[in-house]
């Protein structure tokens, strides 16, 4: 079965930080992997996603992943936070099944000092 | 904008009852998800259906139902509704089965007195 592991449900930087949001997966075939975000009363925006190839994912607003199969990670970060980057940020992982269904992690509260 | 809709916004009705929520994809998705958020599950797929069919069923409750319609609309439709049903429900559609990313609606609160 797959799995997604979120560490930190809370994390908080300072403005201007480098942001860094771990994800750790399990799945038993190459994954499909993806981060959204979610601002309060909104649904979820796709931050970016690895299917296959590269392994260094550019998204939108800065953010980057790396897909790091030896430690089954997919940690989410960016150089230097920003006041409106403050939502809850999730990790999804699909594929195994056949049905593509999305895996979700329990998700990751963001919180930006000024 | 996901291009995604979901109706209604807001939902309260009481226990006991039942309610339909309806969720239009993005135009050439075929494929529509239903998932369910709330504090103490997170985010949980219900159900997925492909071009009218029904292709997976995640932790979909018995009193819960879905179809897609020939014109790709959904409806997830929720009955006995119990206090814990409560929720905030996604829709999300993507192009093709799978291995695609998935649009999400903005979701439809529902909260049962």
């Amino acid at each position: 079965a797959q799995s997604v592991t979120q560490l930190g449900s809370h994390v908080s930087v300072s403005e201007g930080a480098l942001v860094l949001l771990r994800c750790n997966y399990s799945s038993s075939v190459p994954p499909y992997l993806f981060w959204y975000v979610q601002y309060p009363n909104q649904g979820l925006q796709l931050l970016l996603k690895y299917t296959t190839g590269a392994t260094l994912v550019k998204g939108i607003n800065g953010f980057e992943a790396e897909f790091k199969k030896s430690e089954t990670s997919f940690h989410l970060t960016k150089p230097s936070a920003h006041m409106s980057d403050a939502a809850e940020y999730f990790c999804a992982v699909s594929g195994a099944s056949g049905t593509y269904k999305y895996i979700f992690g329990t998700g990751t509260r963001l919180k930006v000092l000024a | 904008d996901s291009g995604v809709t979901q109706t209604p916004k807001h939902l309260i009705t009481a226990t006991g009852q039942r309610v339909t929520l309806r969720c239009s994809p993005r135009s050439g998705d075929l494929s529509v998800y239903w998932y369910q958020q709330s504090l103490d599950q997170g985010l949980q797929f219900l159900i997925q259906y492909y071009n009218g069919e029904e292709r997976a069923k995640g932790n979909i409750l018995e009193r819960f139902s879905a179809q897609q319609f020939p014109d790709l609309h959904s409806e997830l439709n929720l009955s006995s509704l119990e206090l814990g049903d409560s929720a905030l429900y996604f829709c999300a559609s993507s192009v093709a089965a799978g291995g695609h990313e998935q649009f999400f609606g903005p979701g439809t609160r529902l909260t049962v007195l």
